[in-house]
C-alpha cells in the first residue's frame, strides 16, 4: 500500500485559481470513485472537502471542485483567498484506505 | 450533529501499548465504519485502521501487527491500541467517520497527542 503522489507545495494569488493533483494507480484512484479531498489548517483537524470525486458537503464553497482522469485525480480551488492557506491531502479507498503525501497551498 | 471525542494518555513509555478511546455523541455507532489516523508531527496524515460497528475490522498493513481496534457500541466508544510503541509512533491521533457508501471521512475528532518518551 503505497501513499499517493501529491506535490509539496503549490501557490497562487488571491482571485486566481490553483490545482492540485494526487497520482495514484489503477488499484485505487483509477480503478474506483472513491476519491475523497481534505483541508487541513495548522493544529486543526482535518475536514472534507471533496467525495466520491467530485462531490461538495453541504456548507463547503462552490470554488472548490474535484475531478479524475486515469489514475490521477485532482482538486481545484478558484477564486482564490487567504483562508485558503492550509495542507490539502487526497484520499482513496481500494480495500484499504490511503493518503496522499499533502500539498502546501500558499496564497500569495 | 455527530460529534467525535478521542481520550487517553498522552504519554506512553516505548516498548509499552498505547490505547485511546474515542466517544461519539449525537448519533449512533451503528451504520459506519470508525477510524483511526495519525500524523506524526510535522508529517502527513497515516491511517491506522477501521472497525465497522458490528465489528469487522481492516488495518493498515504496516501497523497491522500492532494493532487492534475494538468497539463498545453500549457506550457509543471505539479504541485504539497501538502495542510496543517507539519515539516513531509519536504523533497527534484523530478518530473519524467513515461512510460506508464512498469511504470517505466526515466527521473527525479535534485529535489527542501521544508523545512516547521514557
Amino acid at each position: 500500500q503505497s501513499a499517493l503522489t501529491q506535490p509539496a507545495s503549490v501557490s497562487g494569488s488571491p482571485g486566481q485559481s490553483i490545482t492540485i493533483s494526487c497520482t495514484g494507480t489503477s488499484s485505487d484512484v483509477g480503478g474506483y470513485n472513491y476519491v475523497s479531498w481534505y483541508q487541513q489548517h495548522p493544529g486543526k483537524a482535518p475536514k472534507l472537502m471533496i467525495y466520491d470525486v467530485s462531490k461538495r458537503p453541504s456548507g463547503v464553497s462552490n470554488r472548490f471542485s474535484g475531478s479524475k482522469s486515469g489514475n490521477t485525480a485532482s482538486l481545484t480551488i478558484s477564486g482564490l483567498q487567504a483562508e485558503d492557506e492550509a495542507d490539502y491531502y487526497c484520499c482513496s479507498y481500494a480495500g484499504s484506505v490511503v493518503f496522499g503525501g499533502g500539498t502546501k497551498l500558499t496564497v500569495l | 450533529q455527530v460529534q467525535l471525542q478521542e481520550s487517553g494518555p498522552g504519554l506512553v513509555k516505548p516498548s509499552e501499548t498505547l490505547s485511546l478511546t474515542c466517544t461519539v455523541s449525537g448519533g449512533s455507532i451503528s451504520s459506519y465504519y470508525w477510524s483511526w489516523i495519525r500524523q506524526p508531527p510535522g508529517k502527513g496524515l497515516e491511517w491506522i485502521g477501521y472497525i465497522y460497528y458490528s465489528g469487522s475490522t481492516n488495518y493498515n498493513p504496516s501497523l497491522k501487527s500492532r494493532v487492534t481496534i475494538s468497539v463498545d457500541t453500549s457506550k457509543n466508544q471505539f479504541s485504539l491500541k497501538l502495542s510496543s510503541v517507539t519515539a516513531a509512533d509519536t504523533a497527534v491521533y484523530y478518530c473519524a467517520r467513515l461512510t460506508t457508501d464512498y469511504y470517505y471521512m466526515d466527521v473527525w475528532g479535534k485529535g489527542t497527542t501521544v508523545t512516547v518518551s521514557s
